[in-house]
């Protein structure tokens, strides 16, 4: 069974401050990784993924993860946040059932 | 090309009546999945749709059911509503031929409230 974990519940972080979070995933099979972002009283979001190949995934919004199969993680990091990226983030990894797994979720709160 | 739509996006209901969820998914794509949204359980997967054929399940109990249509629109219908299915149900549609790779995209979902 495939699942992951994030570590985080809740990050705050200032205007224009870094933010990571991390998501540490299991599986014995190849993955497949997903970061989804949710707004308030929204759907969810693909921010990016992770396929194959290069362990580096740039997405949208500024927003890039890094795919490390040793330590089993894909954390997601923004250099410089913005007031409007205040959401709920889930990673999910997929399974070959066509069902999504999600982590329970890191409520990010940007602050001025 | 238009997202996943909802229908209707609130619903109040009262214990012990049934609810049916709409979804329509994006053209083209034939594979509809729905999700469990709430703040105790997380996202939870019920069950995903493929040329009108069920083809895989969560683990929810019988109560829930959905069904596909030969456009790929989708249905989700909960029988004898609990006050635990309180929760915002989700819909995500993919293109369903290209297995775990593919991208799911979700619709803004229904809250659904249960007196």
């Amino acid at each position: 069974a495939q699942s992951v974990t994030q570590l985080d519940s809740q990050v705050p972080v200032f205007e224009e401050a870094p933010v990571e979070l991390r998501c540490n995933y299991s599986s014995s099979v190849s993955v497949y990784l997903f970061w989804y972002v949710q707004y308030p009283n929204q759907g969810l979001q693909l921010l990016l993924k992770y396929l194959s190949g290069s362990t580096l995934v740039k997405g949208i919004n500024g927003f890039e993860a890094e795919f490390n199969k040793s330590q089993t993680s894909f954390h997601l990091r923004k250099p410089s946040v913005h007031i409007s990226d205040t959401a709920e983030y889930f990673c999910a990894v997929s399974d070959r059932n066509y069902k999504l797994s999600f982590g329970a979720g890191t409520t990010v709160t940007v602050r001025a | 090309k238009a997202g996943v739509t909802q229908t209707p996006r609130y619903l109040i209901k009262t214990r012990g009546q049934q609810v049916t969820l709409s979804c329509s998914p994006i053209s083209g794509h034939r594979s509809v999945s729905w999700y469990q949204q709430t703040p105790g359980q997380g996202l939870q997967f019920l069950f995903e749709y493929f040329s009108e054929t069920q083809r895989n399940k969560g683990n929810f109990p019988g109560r829930f059911s959905g069904r596909q249509f030969s456009n790929s629109r989708s249905e989700m219908n909960v029988s004898t509503l609990e006050l635990g299915d309180s929760a915002l149900y989700l819909c995500a549609s993919s293109p369903g031929t290209s297995g775990f790779q593919e991208t799911q995209y979700f619709g803004p979902g229904t809250r659904l409230l249960v007196l």
